[in-house]
């Protein structure tokens, strides 16, 4: 079964400053999808980012970035330039059509991200 | 507009009763989602359709039976509640079926069962 993990169960980053935030996860597909979702306190599910395994190029949206690392099983996100509307909840999910996944997403257990004036 | 919507957003409720979460899209997808996010945050999918037809059903108890009357449309009825299915219920929709589909969710269900 595909799992994700998230190590940082909490981050905190200065404003303005760069984080980074890690996620890894287990497959033996060779066809998925990896995404960064952000949760904060009104507890919507938004969309940060997404990275197609078969893309060697890293995703960026804005200050949002992926490292991400196909054979170490790696898909971390950076955030640059931190504002004080970036504190959430991130969640890591993976996803593929094929396999034990069968179109559904698996998420980790989530980094909660402080944001410090 | 609204994309997603969830009515009630919170719904307290005793042990033993029956319960529906009404779930509405107004993107014009075809599929939709139900997931469960727990006390520890961690998010997991229970059911999801596909224009009316169920194509994931998560291992989740029978006492949870979802029904799409429409495609746009997606309720989650819950009989006999337990303290345990206190959590946050999320609905969510995706243009076509497929994890490469971006999902957008809606704005949760908060139940506590007492």
């Amino acid at each position: 079964a595909q799992t994700v993990t998230q190590s940082q169960p909490e981050m905190s980053v200065q404003e303005a400053e760069t984080v980074t935030l890690s996620c890894t996860y287990d497959t033996s597909e060779s066809d998925y999808y990896l995404f960064w979702y952000k949760q904060p306190p009104s507890r919507q599910m938004i969309l940060v980012i997404r990275q197609e395994a078969y893309k060697q190029q890293n995703a960026t949206e804005n200050r949002f970035s992926v490292n991400f690392q196909k054979a170490a099983k790696s898909f971390s996100l950076k955030i640059s330039d931190s504002q004080l509307g970036d504190a959430a909840m991130y969640f890591c999910a993976y996803g593929s059509n094929s396999g034990g996944s069968n179109y559904k997403l698996t998420f980790g257990k989530g980094t909660l991200l402080t944001v410090n004036p | 507009d609204t994309a997603v919507s969830q009515t009630p957003k919170y719904l307290v409720t005793q042990m033993g009763n029956d319960k529906s979460i009404k779930c509405e899209q107004n993107l014009g997808h075809d599929t939709m989602y139900w997931y469960k996010q727990d006390s520890k945050k961690f998010l997991k999918i229970m059911f999801s359709y596909n224009n009316k037809e169920l194509i994931i059903n998560e291992t989740v108890p029978n006492r949870f039976s979802p029904k799409s009357p429409d495609k746009a449309h997606l309720n989650l009825h819950i009989n006999s509640l337990e303290l345990g299915d206190s959590a946050v219920y999320f609905c969510a929709s995706s243009q076509h079926t497929g994890v490469q589909e971006t999902q957008y969710f809606g704005p949760g269900t908060r139940l506590l069962v007492l």
